[in-house]
């Protein structure tokens, strides 16, 4: 498995304000990965991070609004920006680990940030 | 495109019985692998159980245990003898081997004393 957190834990914020989430990992990964869950619903990927390249953002989602970053193997950063009620959502980061059989690979998650913007 | 369908958004089960959790998926491709991971109140996802399709036999992990029809393109879960540490929300999900998963919508489990 694997050890992952992330910084806050939950805040509130002002709309029009932005926040950054911080992942930590507990050992090297290649890919970072950053979701979306709003209330009562599902997991959406937002992007991909990987170190030493742009993020890739999935449909729906744009670099501007989403800032990533992804300085070493360890660590990656996810940016709400210009905030509105609707960015309300817990974020999650998650890691995927490759076990010794072939495509063995699974994700595992951060604990998640819980946001609300007023 | 793949989807995955869990038609059963609320379940109960009394304590120290059995109870099944649907899921059921579409694809086009013949080797993916399916996931069941566990969101408890405090959130932090967890893997449950993890199923490769190239594989016959079921997966089964202590108490929790999946009836894997590749034909039927179906993935329940199995708990057998809940517990109340088992009240979560139960998301099942697919990927065809990339870093993509697709998350079901969740079926919210209540495990009564």
């Amino acid at each position: 498995s694997a050890v992952i957190s992330q910084k806050p834990s939950r805040d509130i914020c002002q709309r029009g304000t932005s926040l950054t989430i911080q992942c930590q990992v507990d050992s090297q990964v290649t890919m970072m990965f950053w979701y979306r869950q709003q209330p009562g619903q599902s997991l959406t990927l937002i992007a991909t991070a990987n170190q030493g390249s742009e993020a890739t953002y999935e449909s729906g989602f744009v670099i501007d609004k989403f800032p990533i970053s992804r300085p070493n193997l360890t660590f990656s950063t996810l940016t709400v920006s210009n905030m509105s009620p609707e960015d309300s959502s817990i974020y999650l980061c998650s890691v995927e680990r490759q076990g010794v059989a072939f495509l063995e690979e699974t994700q595992y998650f951060g604990p998640g940030t819980r946001l609300l913007v007023l | 495109a793949q989807t995955v369908t869990q038609s059963q958004p609320e379940m109960s089960v009394q304590e120290a019985e059995t109870v099944t959790l649907s899921c059921t998926y579409d694809t086009s491709e013949s080797d993916y692998y399916l996931f069941w991971y566990k969101q408890p109140p405090s959130r932090q996802m967890i893997l449950v159980i993890r199923q490769e399709a190239y594989k016959q036999q079921n997966a089964t992990e202590n108490r929790f245990s999946v009836n894997f029809q590749k034909a039927a393109k179906s993935f329940s879960l199995k708990i057998s003898d809940s517990q109340l540490g088992d009240a979560a929300m139960y998301f099942c999900a697919y990927t065809s081997g990339t870093y993509k998963y697709i998350f079901g919508t969740g079926t919210r489990l209540k495990v009564l004393a």
